[in-house]
């Protein structure tokens, strides 16, 4: 089956504690994708790499790294540095279309602070 | 005021009824729009895509009206199926990321 896939589904961390959030696609897409979603609001993106061995900050970078050593993977770090990490994490992916680019969502990793 | 603006709702709607959704959106430069659909604690997934003449699936009709700066959905013949939250996404011009509306929830009872 081509798609994205995420995990773990849900993840606790620890006060002080670093958690990285799985993503895969086999989708062959260039362009991979972190957005945060909190409940009542917008989708916001935290970190975007358009190519292999490259990605850039989105609006809410602060307290998250990313890597992307192969084209199929894109983690994601949680820092301690991120205060409020409590939130529902979306990975995606994009492809180029008529309308610019589509991006196609992977099913998602809740991360709680206990 | 938000790039991209919805009215969260909830719009609670009988099985077969007629329900429309408007998104507003800030920049006029704007020139790619999506609606996606994302059911409970689940991840969006892409509805249709919003083109300048307008289109249709079925029972959903999408409208652009890049004068009012709007993008509507319409649904027909709604199905309890249809209950979830509905994003109104717009390609940013400036920087080439799409960027989400809040949702518009949609309950359909029978």
């Amino acid at each position: 089956d081509g798609g994205i896939t995420q995990s773990p589904k849900y993840l606790f961390r620890k006060e002080g504690q670093n958690v990285t959030l799985s993503c895969e696609q086999n989708l062959n897409h260039d362009a991979m994708y972190w957005y945060r979603q909190d409940p009542g609001q917008g989708l916001r993106l935290i970190y975007y790499s358009q190519i292999v061995n490259d990605f850039q900050k989105g609006d809410i970078a602060e307290g998250y790294s990313v890597s992307r050593e192969k084209k199929e993977s894109f983690p994601l770090t949680v820092t301690s540095a991120q205060k409020n990490p409590t939130a529902f994490y979306l990975c995606a992916s994009g492809v180029p279309s008529g309308m610019g680019e589509t991006q196609y969502f992977g099913p998602g990793t809740r991360l709680l602070v206990l | 005021r938000k790039e991209v603006e919805q009215d969260p709702g909830p719009f609670n709607v009988p099985e077969g009824a007629t329900v429309a959704f408007n998104c507003t959106y800030s920049n006029s430069a704007s020139q790619s729009f999506f609606w996606y659909r994302q059911d409970c604690r689940k991840e969006p997934k892409l509805l249709m895509s919003v083109y300048s003449s307008g289109n249709e699936d079925g029972r959903f009709t999408a409208q652009l009206n890049r004068a009012s700066q709007y993008i509507s959905l319409l649904i027909r013949d709604s199905k309890l199926s249809d209950s979830a939250t509905y994003l109104c996404v717009v390609l940013g011009s400036n920087t080439g990321k799409l960027i989400f509306g809040q949702g518009t929830t949609l309950q359909v009872k029978p």
